[in-house]
């Protein structure tokens, strides 16, 4: 299967500041990439689904201006939480598709970041 | 919206037995993912099926896509301590649309 990294894997950050994740996957490119955002014992979220090299389309209620995100090549996306507060702790994870309009259409997910904000 | 509805949402079961778990919907697909997640962990592909009325297995995990392409299920058989965690269907319609269901949580008691 294909491996679709993330880092840091846990970051405590002090409320007001600004966060970055980052995932890659590192044996394949990506043309789509997900962000998830998940709370304990809930499934997952979908926040916004990003394409290389245009903006991130977001889900109905994600503010766009908070979840900054930024796909700038095949192979990596980020995710920058401006101005964290503590309503923003979560488990982050990201995903990868690979996606080919038929056959083999499948997401492979990073390992998860657990942001917990002061 | 599309959703997907998985039953049973958890269950418990003893070492041994075999488990078998479900994803419906109201909209047909043309994928069927299943997912683990483990505690902590962002979750881990299974298995893929691609074609209505497919069977797949890996190891002693098998899934079918449902011949109206509405549904699609789960089983595990001879179930072990490490098979605890939450387990994901998601359905992919043509492009990059992916619907992913609530999940169902097993536990496993020895």
């Amino acid at each position: 299967g294909a491996v679709v990294s993330q880092h840091p894997s846990r970051v405590i950050c002090k409320s007001g500041t600004s966060v970055k994740i980052e995932c890659r996957s590192l044996d394949f490119q990506a043309t789509t990439m997900f962000w998830y955002r998940q709370f304990p014992k809930q499934s997952l979220m979908l926040m916004a689904t990003s394409n290389e090299g245009s903006k991130a389309t977001y889900e109905q209620g994600v503010e766009k201006d908070k979840f900054l995100i930024n796909h700038a090549s095949l192979t990596l996306s980020t995710l920058t939480v401006t101005s964290a507060h503590p309503e923003d702790s979560s488990f982050y994870i990201c995903s990868a598709g690979r996606i080919s309009g038929g056959l083999g259409n499948e997401q492979f997910f990073g390992p998860g970041t657990r942001l917990t904000v002061l | 919206g599309q959703q997907l509805n998985q039953s049973p949402q958890s269950m418990f079961i003893q070492e041994g037995e075999d488990v078998s778990m479900n994803c419906t919907s109201s909209s047909i697909f043309n994928t069927w993912l299943w997912y683990k997640q483990d505690p902590g962990e962002g979750p881990v592909l299974l298995i893929a099926l691609y074609k209505a009325g497919e069977l797949t297995s890996n190891g002693r995990l098998t899934a079918q896509f449902g011949i109206t392409r509405k549904d699609s299920f789960l089983n595990i058989s001879a179930s072990i301590p490490s098979d605890v965690g939450i387990y994901f269907c998601a359905g992919v319609n043509y492009g990059q649309n992916f619907v992913f269901g609530p999940g169902t949580r097993l536990s496993v008691l020895p």
